[in-house]
């Protein structure tokens, strides 16, 4: 199956710096999402992102699916940025999400 | 609106026994899943259903049954709980256009289950 590769796996950052998080993706894909795990465990979507770039507030995303990578950018971070960020991807026509290993990311103050 | 809501919180079984996790959507979506969350390994897809009716294995089932209640609802059930079974667990949805265009997958608040 699909490999799915993120990278740094931690990363601690001082609140207003910027940071990029890396997904790498062994196959093509026709589906590619980027999810924050909160402190608190719960899973929230981010971005729907197969291809090109989008942005939301301080956060935005570029996936080059030529090159099978993902790039999430958080810029000005806080502490209410912490927690797990995930890819999942999946390919063809199918129905599953394979998950990376994710990035955990500490703000602190 | 509560989305997807899963069924217990937290639990404690002791090897062999037998549990149910409960989960159900209100968003009308046809297509629901199983994942675990283990350490480092990020989640991995235990079930999926993609209509009332239709269950498929994902990338983890041994261990695993479940069922399509209805729309709704969908349950994941195991049978003879096991320490390696100690995981977190958690119930998604997903729309029907998800072939067309995008469809965001939601998820449950997680089980956390612990098999002694």
């Amino acid at each position: 199956g699909i490999q799915v590769e993120q990278s740094p796996p931690d990363l601690i950052l001082q609140e207003g710096a910027n940071s990029t998080l890396r997904c790498n993706f062994s196959d093509s894909v026709n589906n590619l999402q980027w999810f924050h795990q909160n402190p608190w465990g719960q899973l929230i979507n981010l971005f729907y992102i197969p291809s090109g770039t989008k942005q939301n507030g301080r956060l935005s995303a570029t996936t080059v699916a030529t090159e099978r990578y993902s790039l999430l950018y958080i810029s000005s971070s806080q502490t209410t940025d912490s927690g797990v960020y995930f890819c999942a991807v999946n390919t063809g026509g199918g129905n599953k999400l394979t998950f990376g290993t994710g990035t955990q990311l500490k703000v602190e103050l | 609106n509560a989305g997807v809501t899963q069924t217990p919180k937290f639990q404690v079984l002791k090897t062999g026994q037998s549990m149910t996790l409960q989960c159900a959507q209100d968003m009308n979506h046809n297509s629901m899943y199983w994942y675990r969350q283990d350490p480092g390994m990020g989640l991995r897809l235990i079930y999926y259903s993609a209509s009332e009716g239709t269950t498929d294995k994902g990338e983890v089932p041994n261990g695993y049954n479940v069922s399509r209640l209805n729309k709704r609802e969908f349950s994941l059930r195991l049978e003879s709980a096991a320490p390696s079974q100690t995981s977190v667990y958690f119930c998604a949805s997903r729309g029907d256009d998800w072939t067309r265009g995008y469809s965001p997958l939601h998820f449950g608040n997680g089980t956390r289950l612990t098999v002694t």
